[in-house]
């Protein structure tokens, strides 16, 4: 099984919608990442959590909100979609701060 | 403007061939690192190499790093079609990462 999964793995939805995007990992890593890519960006940071009470924002964070709901959980949503949110979302996981970064699969979300 | 930028944006290069990619960054750091993407999928850890080395090998990958210049270089060595992806250099900027655009690799059969 895989060390970091998300759902959904594609998702289209219309513009003002209320979306979430799930991210789990088994890693047992405390710092967990949301990150949007955009063609020719490279990743952005949205999120970011280094434990369950520690929530902090990142580059782009405005639009997004999350939760962590366990070490394991980091859900990432989007309050009320627009167009501009189309992108790939990608969950990752790591140990300690400067160390090797775990991705999950992506989710490829389109906003109508 | 962005921390890590890698250069150059695309490379198409034959199977066998060696390919070199470059990335430059602006701030100091404690380490440096590589990662591949294949179309559309998630980002795969390749190598990290220290602010106190100087080079790193793992397989066909061969990391340079020079802090004077505040620039890395990544070379494979010789190429297979199962190397085209894109490669993006993070570096560390406060407590997290901050990756390039990337540089495509398009290896050819």
């Amino acid at each position: 099984d895989a060390d970091v999964t998300q759902t959904p793995r594609n998702r289209i939805t219309k513009t003002g919608k209320r979306i979430m995007l799930e991210c789990s990992q088994t890693k047992g890593h405390d710092r967990m990442y949301w990150y949007r890519q955009d063609p020719g960006l490279g990743l952005r940071l949205i999120y970011y959590s280094f434990d369950v009470k520690d929530i902090n924002k990142g580059e782009i964070s405005d639009g997004y909100s999350v939760s962590r709901q366990a070490q394991a959980k980091f859900s990432l949503s989007l309050e009320s979609a627009i167009p501009n949110q189309t992108a790939l979302y990608f969950c990752a996981t790591s140990d300690f701060i400067g160390n090797e970064q775990f991705f999950g699969p992506g989710t490829r979300l389109t906003v109508l | 403007s962005q921390q890590g930028e890698e250069d150059p944006q695309a490379l198409s290069i034959q199977e066998g061939e060696n390919a070199t990619m470059n990335c430059s960054y602006k701030t100091s750091i404690n380490n440096l690192q590589w990662y591949r993407q294949n179309s559309g999928r998630g980002l795969v850890h390749l190598i990290l190499i220290r602010s106190n080395e100087r080079e790193k090998h793992s397989g066909r990958l061969r990391v340079t790093l020079d802090t004077s210049k505040k620039s890395s270089s990544l070379l494979i060595t010789a190429s297979r079609a199962a190397d085209t992806a894109s490669y993006f250099c993070a570096t560390a900027l406060g407590q997290n990462f901050v990756f390039g655009p990337g540089t495509r690799l398009s290896v050819l059969p």
